[in-house]
């Protein structure tokens, strides 16, 4: 099984600054296979990024995602009121082994 | 626009069989290039992904839980299933169901479409 472990695990900021998430895989993990979701208090995740860096459906662009190999990276460039959120990386692992996602990063208001 | 709605057993009580349905709406759980999965959420702690179906009926479960989950489609009625056995305390959850995206050479788009989720409390 891939462990993925995010740091950190709370990240205190004000909106409009710059927040970046980090996602560190126990094993290489394609790039292909990495994604990331938001999710807010009583909400299901929603999806933000696929394939590392590939925005999912309607999501600004104000989010990006980079990395390769072991580690991985969030960004969100200018941090807006509706972002405060909880986020996690999900690595796939198709019929090979188990679908592992990272404990979380929480970003809160400072 | 796809839709998924899980329904089931709110309150199950130890040893019994945890027993919850996903239903698909505004698609086809047939449609091909997708798998459907099943995630838990403990309270107040991060997400568990349980195991998936495609709409062959093949199947893929986490080790940590293969012994105990059962995951079934419905083709007809365009739903899956879960079903988990012998539960405990620590099987509390919200669980959700999505559906995952899947592209040419397995490349992967992601879990892009979720229920609301659902909340299933053990407890006697």
């Amino acid at each position: 099984e891939i462990v993925l472990t995010q740091s950190p695990g709370t990240l205190s900021l004000s909106p409009g600054e710059r927040a970046t998430l980090s996602c560190r895989a126990s094993q290489s993990v394609s790039s292909s296979y990495l994604a990331w979701y938001q999710q807010k208090p009583g909400q299901a995740p929603r999806l933000l990024i696929y394939g590392a860096s590939s925005r999912a459906t309607g999501i600004p662009d104000r989010f990006s995602g980079s990395g390769s190999g072991t580690d991985f990276t969030l960004t969100i460039s200018r941090l807006e009121p509706e972002d405060f959120a909880v986020y996690y990386c999900q690595q796939y692992g198709s019929s090979l082994r188990p679908w592992t996602f990272g404990q979380g990063t929480k970003v809160e208001i400072k | 626009q796809l839709q998924l709605q899980e329904s089931g057993s709110g309150l199950v009580k130890p040893s019994q069989t945890l027993s919850l349905t996903c239903a698909v709406s505004g698609g086809s759980i047939s449609s091909g290039g997708y798998s459907w999965s099943w995630i838990r959420q403990p309270p107040g702690k991060g997400l568990e992904w349980i195991g998936y179906i495609y709409h062959s009926g093949s199947t893929y479960y986490n080790p940590s839980l293969k012994s105990r989950v059962t995951i079934s489609v419905d083709r007809s009625k365009n739903q899956f299933s879960l079903k988990l056995s012998s539960v405990t305390a620590a099987d509390t959850a919200v669980y959700y169901c999505a559906r995952a995206a899947l592209g040419i050479a397995g490349y992967y788009y992601g879990m892009d479409v979720w229920g609301q989720g659902t909340t299933v409390t053990v407890s006697s």
